[in-house]
């Protein structure tokens, strides 16, 4: 049931770009984004609910392909301050929901 | 600001002993959450609590149980700990505006727990 997300991990130069993707067996409802720091607890970065749906604020938007049963991440020119790590969570039409296996991405000068 | 606090952020143990994990939020929200995180496995829910007294297991509950007998504290148990029980362990919270699909969960900072 648990999403599965990649890359595992990232490693990024400033200023470049990357993409995270989440993938379920099952159909989605809505998609969730969220990032770690290191030694610090997630935070809620967005919610995506109907199939289709973008979103995004600064340089971090996601999108939500609900036929694909997918979700992915776009950091684009990236800074130091988004290295963490990066959960997607999903749900499904029966309310359970499931946190991803996790991206580590780290941006180096 | 939602704030989600647990009891402990490390804590040592030994394999048998009965271990209680506290976690309190201060935003009078329905649903409260219970994870572990380990390494390459993301975040695995273990139970999650929608009301006071009510409870439905997670992905693994297998070897832990949980208490809700207040809307803001929801403790996890374990029976009698284990070194696989040995990880990281995320509180969090939601509002349930609309169940659990539309809720942004809010998190405590977590308990790292090692059991010897």
């Amino acid at each position: 049931q648990q999403p599965v997300q990649s890359p595992q991990a990232v490693i990024l130069r400033e200023g470049e770009d990357a993409v995270i993707n989440c993938s379920s067996s099952k159909a989605l409802y809505s998609v969730h984004w969220y990032r770690q720091k290191h030694g610090e607890a997630p935070v809620f970065l967005m919610i995506l609910l109907k199939g289709g749906e973008q979103k995004g604020h600064e340089k971090i938007s996601a999108s939500f392909n609900e036929k694909k049963q997918q979700s992915s991440l776009y950091l684009t020119a990236s800074q130091l301050s988004y290295s963490g790590t990066y959960f997607c969570g999903a749900t499904n039409t029966g309310n359970q929901f499931y946190f991803g296996t996790g991206t580590s991405l780290t941006v180096i000068p | 600001d939602v704030k989600v606090t647990q009891s402990s952020r490390y804590l040592v143990k030994r394999t048998g002993e009965k271990v209680f994990l506290e976690c309190v939020q201060d935003m009078d929200h329905e649903n409260m959450f219970w994870y572990r995180q380990d390494p390459g496995l993301g975040l695995r829910l273990i139970y999650f609590s929608y009301d006071v007294k009510m409870k439905e297991k997670g992905d693994i509950p297998e070897g832990y149980s949980v208490s809700r007998e207040k809307k803001e504290r929801f403790s996890l148990i374990l029976e009698s700990a284990s070194t696989n029980q040995t990880s990281m362990y995320l509180c969090a919270s939601s509002l349930n505006l609309a169940g659990v699909a539309a809720d942004t969960q809010y998190f405590g900072p977590g308990t790292r727990l090692t059991v010897l």
